[in-house]
């Protein structure tokens, strides 16, 4: 399996809602990320998780929540998100040793309402 | 600071014309420069990086540390190249962050 999966692949929730985006690869990569991605524009980086542990928060705010609960398993929980959060959620992941040669999932589609 | 800058946000050419789609750091080490594609409804890949000096698809880039550039090239240009193409940059002092240019879209004519 050399392909990082993400589910679901559309999403609509509304702002009071609680859901969670899942991310999975069996490649053995031990560094995964999570991107936002607006049309057109390049992807920002969210968090990074090496080794299972978070070592990259760019600041985004509380109410994304991620959570690495072994090393092919990545999640993000949403919680009070607000219509401008309304984006592609791209997951990527890449061996440690080659960071930035990344591997990135088909993303998940957003809407907030 | 570091930075990546892609000066066009749209490049438009014919089939079979050359194309060549600019990229421009700043960095004060020594860079590693990626080419990431993303084609209409497929995911973000990768498309070259500078170190293993590869030719994908027909694409090459330079890195040019007197310029500070990394150039996407190609000489006969397709229709199904047209996509976006993003310029990236290893972070040097946060280990996993890629900087991304902004992005320029190519689109190919018949």
């Amino acid at each position: 399996d050399t392909e990082v999966t993400q589910t679901p692949k559309h999403l609509v929730m509304g702002m009071t809602n609680k859901k969670s985006l899942k991310c999975e690869q069996h490649m053995g990569h031990r560094a995964m990320y999570w991107y936002k991605q607006k049309a057109k524009k390049p992807p920002e980086l969210m968090f990074v998780y090496s080794y299972e542990k978070l070592s990259i928060n760019e600041s985004v705010p509380s109410r994304f929540s991620p959570e690495c609960p072994n090393s092919s398993l990545l999640n993000l929980h949403l919680h009070a998100l607000q219509p401008e959060d309304s984006a592609l959620y791209l997951c990527a992941s890449s061996q440690e040793s080659l960071i930035a040669r990344l591997l990135f999932g088909s993303g998940t589609r957003l809407t907030v309402v | 600071a570091q930075r990546v800058t892609q000066p066009e946000k749209l490049l438009s050419v014919f089939k079979g014309a050359p194309v060549e789609l600019k990229c421009n750091y700043s960095y004060s080490g020594s860079p590693e420069l990626f080419w990431y594609v993303q084609y209409s409804r497929q995911r973000l890949q990768l498309l070259l990086r500078h170190i293993s000096r590869e030719s994908i698809k027909g694409f090459t880039a330079d890195l040019n540390k007197g310029e500070t550039s990394f150039h996407l090239k190609k000489p006969f240009a397709q229709e199904e190249d047209s996509a976006m193409y993003y310029c990236a940059l290893k972070s040097e002092n946060q280990g996993g962050k890629l900087i991304f240019g902004q992005g320029t879209e190519l689109s190919v004519k018949p």
